[in-house]
C-alpha cells in the first residue's frame, strides 16, 4: 500500500464549482498533514497545514479523520487560478519524518 | 519574505560527468532536504539534514549522491557520476523544526543528463 494515495484526477470543473479531492495515508504515527499545490514545473507551496478539528481558510476546508487515515480538502467557488496539481503531505512521527508526498491530484477549473 | 534559493535554475550535463546543486536555506531554519521530482511523477524524498549530518536518506539516495553544509548559508547535492535516470527537477526544502511546521521550497533546480 502507498504511503500516501491520492486519486490523480484530473478533476475538470466549471468555474463557481465546489470541488472536494480525497487523500489516505497508510502509517497510523503519522504527525501532521498538510495540502500544498504545485503549478506546472514550479515548487510546492503550502496551501494549508491540516488540524485535527478541521481548519478553513477562505474557499478552502481541510479535514482530517485520524480513525481512517482519511485528509480532505474542499474548494468552494473554483476560480481559473485554482487550476494546479494539489499534493498530499504527510509528516511521520517514527522512521523517516521527512515529509512524504502523494502523487497528486491535478485540478483544472474551466471558464 | 525570507525564501529558499537554489543555483542554476537549468544544468545540462552528461553522463558520467559530476554536478553540484546548490541551495541556501532560510536563515533560521534548522532541517534541510533534498526532494526530486521526475517528469510527470510525484515529489521524492532524497535526503534530509539537521545539525551538520545526514539524519535520513531515502533508497534513491546511492553512494553516487553526498550532501555538504560547507559554510553556514549554502547547502549543497552532488551527484558523482550522472546517469540518464538522473534528469529531474532537484528541490531543496527547509523547515524552523521536524514536527508540525511546514517546509519551505526552492524553485528547483531542473537537471537534465544527455
Amino acid at each position: 500500500r502507498k504511503e500516501v494515495e491520492q486519486d490523480p484526477g484530473p478533476f475538470n470543473v466549471p468555474e463557481g464549482a465546489t470541488v472536494a479531492f480525497n487523500c489516505t495515508y497508510s502509517n497510523s504515527a503519522s504527525q501532521s498533514f498538510f495540502w500544498y499545490r504545485q503549478d506546472c514545473r514550479k515548487e510546492p507551496k503550502l496551501l494549508m497545514s491540516v488540524y485535527s478539528s478541521g481548519n478553513e481558510d477562505g474557499r478552502f476546508t481541510a479535514q482530517l479523520n485520524r480513525a481512517s487515515q482519511y485528509i480532505s480538502l474542499l474548494i468552494r467557488d473554483s476560480k481559473l487560478s485554482d487550476s494546479a496539481t494539489y499534493l498530499c503531505v504527510v509528516n511521520i512521527l517514527t522512521g523517516r519524518r521527512a515529509l512524504t508526498f502523494g502523487s497528486g491530484t491535478r485540478l483544472q477549473v474551466q471558464p | 519574505e525570507p525564501e529558499v534559493t537554489q543555483t542554476p535554475s537549468h544544468q545540462v550535463t552528461q553522463m558520467g560527468q559530476e554536478v553540484i546543486l546548490r541551495c541556501v536555506p532560510i536563515s533560521n531554519h534548522l532541517y534541510f532536504y533534498w526532494y526530486r521530482q521526475i517528469l510527470g511523477q510525484k515529489v521524492e524524498f532524497l535526503v534530509s539534514f539537521y545539525n551538520n549530518e545526514i539524519s535520513e536518506k531515502s533508497e534513491i539516495f546511492d553512494d553516487q549522491f553526498s550532501v555538504e553544509r560547507p559554510d553556514g548559508s549554502n547547502f549543497t547535492l552532488k551527484i558523482r557520476s550522472t546517469k540518464l535516470e538522473d534528469s529531474a527537477m532537484y528541490f531543496c526544502a527547509s523547515r524552523r523544526g521536524d514536527r508540525g511546521t511546514e517546509a519551505f521550497f526552492g524553485q528547483g533546480t531542473r537537471l537534465t543528463v544527455v
